[in-house]
């Protein structure tokens, strides 16, 4: 079946304009996580999405990030005037439940000039 | 002490070899424990869960150590296609899964 997918695959952006990114999760799994990635470092997590619960946002690094999920399927992450910190490969992984096996779509590589 | 920790290596091993990994985690309340793959410039892929009674998948085993809090991946007969890096994860009953930072397996000719 079809798994996770995320579009764009890459990205590149000026500093200071807004960008979206967005997750597509397998049909069916009720969890979705944002997590980024930036070279050669761990996986960072930003935030969970579990059903139509609301959001655990903990990670997120600034109120320049947010995310939506619509409908308990679809997600975008919005990152607001964008800085060079910020780039980074953000992943996207979605999974039955909770935190368990957890299946991550190819990734957005964003870089920000 | 960090939550999750891996020797960032990298473990360079002749094909055929056997190589063995740990993960040390500081949270005795951990509950679930997984190891990943991610290939250089891809995402992580699920290789697969640590049952507390130890698991095998093939050329792959996986172990728990409650005692100790580690974890540990032995790959047996390597391939060259067993390089990347090997995540180790760790939920200690939250929602939110901690990840290693990766062991880096280099299998070489």
């Amino acid at each position: 079946g079809a798994g996770v997918s995320q579009s764009p695959s890459n990205k590149v952006t000026e500093k200071g304009k807004d960008v979206e990114l967005r997750c597509d999760p397998i049909s069916g799994h009720t969890a979705l996580y944002w997590y980024r990635q930036s070279l050669g470092q761990g996986l960072e997590f930003l935030i969970y999405f579990q059903g139509n619960s609301a959001p655990d946002k903990s990670g997120l690094p600034s109120d320049r990030f947010s995310a939506e999920r619509t409908g308990g399927s679809v997600s975008t992450l919005t990152i607001q005037r964008t800085q060079q910190e910020d780039s980074a490969v953000y992943l996207c992984a979605s999974s039955l439940r909770g935190p368990y096996e957890q299946y991550f779509g190819p990734g957005t590589r964003l870089t920000v000039t | 002490r960090k939550e999750v920790e891996q020797d960032p290596g990298p473990f360079n091993v002749p094909e055929g070899a056997t190589v063995a990994f740990n993960c040390t985690y500081s949270n005795s309340a951990s509950q679930s424990f997984f190891w990943y793959r991610q290939d250089c410039r891809k995402e992580p892929k699920l290789l697969m869960s640590v049952y507390s009674s130890g698991n095998e998948d093939g050329r792959f085993t996986a172990q728990l150590n409650r005692a100790s809090q580690y974890i540990s991946l032995l790959i047996r007969d390597s391939k060259l296609s067993d390089s990347a890096t090997y995540l180790c994860v760790v939920n200690a009953g939250s929602y939110i899964p901690t990840f290693g930072r990766g062991t880096s397996l280099i299998v070489h000719p």
